[in-house]
């Protein structure tokens, strides 16, 4: 079945750096990209969408120049933490879904990203 | 608006039958999942339902009524395992999945 591949599972990054989280779709073309967020026993928060080529449409209150997306192909999207603080540590969770397929097949998640900054 | 209900918390014991309620509010609709997350864990696939009626899938299954905006999960034959967190999601038509907060549902022996 369908695999999204994101790294690192885990990241500890001092306040004021950048980190980087990747999601490559490993045998299928994510055409749409999804980013997720959640703190502990909440639910996922959608961050933005993105889809192949364009620019990412951002949720209210999401930050675009805090949180870069790029979707610049395929099968690789990645959003950049940047000048992280310590309210941003939290799950990170890509969704990759080729559009072209049905709603029922669609929505592969990645394997998450735990970010704690320090 | 957009609104999904379901319980925070529910506990069984093994070998029971749970349920699992959701109802949902949406703008649009195009199907309703129902996903397990363990702790730190990314969200795993359970089911997936367009049209009214139940879903059977091994120890799952899963209900709709889109006319009365009601799900139901359903578990038998409980084991520790299932100790987890269960999200109804909702797709809407055009846009990412809209996530419950989901229910925790804790197994005892």
């Amino acid at each position: 079945g369908a695999v999204v591949s994101q790294h690192p599972s885990r990241v500890i990054c001092k306040s004021g750096t950048s980190v980087k989280i990747e999601c490559r779709s490993l045998d299928f073309q994510a055409t749409t990209m999804f980013w997720y967020r959640q703190f502990p026993k909440k639910s996922l928060m959608l961050m933005a969408t993105s889809n192949e080529g364009s620019k990412a449409t951002y949720e209210q209150g999401v930050e675009k120049d805090k949180f870069l997306i790029n979707h610049a192909s395929l099968t690789l999207s990645t959003l950049t933490v940047t000048s992280a603080h310590p309210e941003d540590s939290s799950f990170y969770i890509c969704s990759a879904r080729d559009r072209r397929t049905g709603d029922n097949i669609g929505y592969t998640f990645g394997s998450g990203t735990r970010l704690t900054v320090v | 608006g957009q609104n999904i209900d379901q319980p925070t918390e529910m506990t069984a014991t093994e070998g029971a039958i749970v349920q699992i309620n959701c109802t949902y509010q949406t703008s649009g609709f195009n199907g309703l999942f129902w996903y397990q997350q363990h702790a730190g864990e990314a969200p795993t696939f359970l089911s997936y339902n367009v049209l009214d009626g139940l879903e059977e899938k091994g120890r799952f299954s899963s209900f709709l009524s889109r006319s009365k905006g009601y799900s139901y999960l359903l578990l038998k034959e409980l084991q520790m395992k299932d100790s987890a967190s269960y999200l109804c999601v909702v797709n809407q038509a055009g846009t990412a999945l809209i996530f419950g907060k989901g229910t925790t549902l804790s197994v005892s022996s």
